[in-house]
């Protein structure tokens, strides 16, 4: 069974730093692409970052790019999503979701929330 | 980037009603779209993937047509499960976006 869990959420203070990790299990993580999708308390859906499967291809969303940095490690089949400079509005539940050769997300992890308030 | 607008925001309807949701994306995005459903506390689940494609669990009452700027979701016949948020997502253009949500509620 394909099974995402992501960790790492907190609370901090703007301007603050955090590292968002996502393990994988049930499949070779080194198959998929992967991406970040985050949800703000009670709103819609926004894509964060994605990065193909070897690595060598990265996106950002041009409201985080420069400020976070998606990362990958296939051989210990984790994902991670480096935040730094936080902003209120980053405030959100961040889920890891795969994607296959087409960019729609299949496979999701249940979610981390991060707050980033004073 | 590309806005991709769906409607109602909200849906009032009664177990073993039609049900349509629709999305228009600002340019043409092709068939590069999916369907999530999403309920309260949960993960998003995909319903749809290339416009039209169902993917694989999910039950047939769900159905997906269009193409080019213009997308609906259509559930067939409501069921006491479906209630819950729905979303369309454009996968043709970096960055990907997603619609505002729709969400069905019971009548």
């Amino acid at each position: 069974e394909v099974q995402l869990v992501e960790s790492g959420g907190d609370l901090v203070q703007p301007g603050g730093s955090l590292r968002l990790s996502c393990a994988a299990s049930g499949f070779t993580l080194s198959s998929y692409s992967m991406n970040w999708v985050r949800q703000a308390p009670g709103k819609g859906l926004q894509w964060v970052s994605y990065i193909s499967s070897g690595g060598s291809t990265i996106y950002y969303a041009g409201s985080v790019k420069g400020r976070f940095t998606i990362s990958r490690d296939n051989a210990k089949n984790s994902l991670f999503l480096q935040m730094d400079s936080l902003r209120d509005e980053d405030t959100a539940v961040y889920y890891c979701a795969t994607a296959g050769t087409y960019a729609w997300f299949r496979h999701w992890g249940q979610g981390t929330l991060v707050t980033v308030s004073s | 980037d590309i806005q991709m607008t769906q409607s109602p925001s909200t849906l009032s309807a009664s177990v073993g009603d039609k049900v349509t949701i629709t999305c228009r994306a600002s340019q043409s995005i092709s068939s590069w779209l999916a369907w999530y459903q999403q309920k309260p506390g949960k993960a998003p689940k995909v319903l749809i993937y290339q416009a039209s494609s169902l993917e694989s669990g999910v039950p047939s009452r769900f159905s997906g047509s269009g193409s080019g700027t213009e997308f609906t979701l259509t559930i067939s016949s409501l069921q006491p499960d479906d209630f819950a948020t729905y979303y369309c997502q454009q996968y043709n253009v970096y960055p990907w976006t997603f619609g505002q949500g729709t969400k069905v509620d019971i009548k």
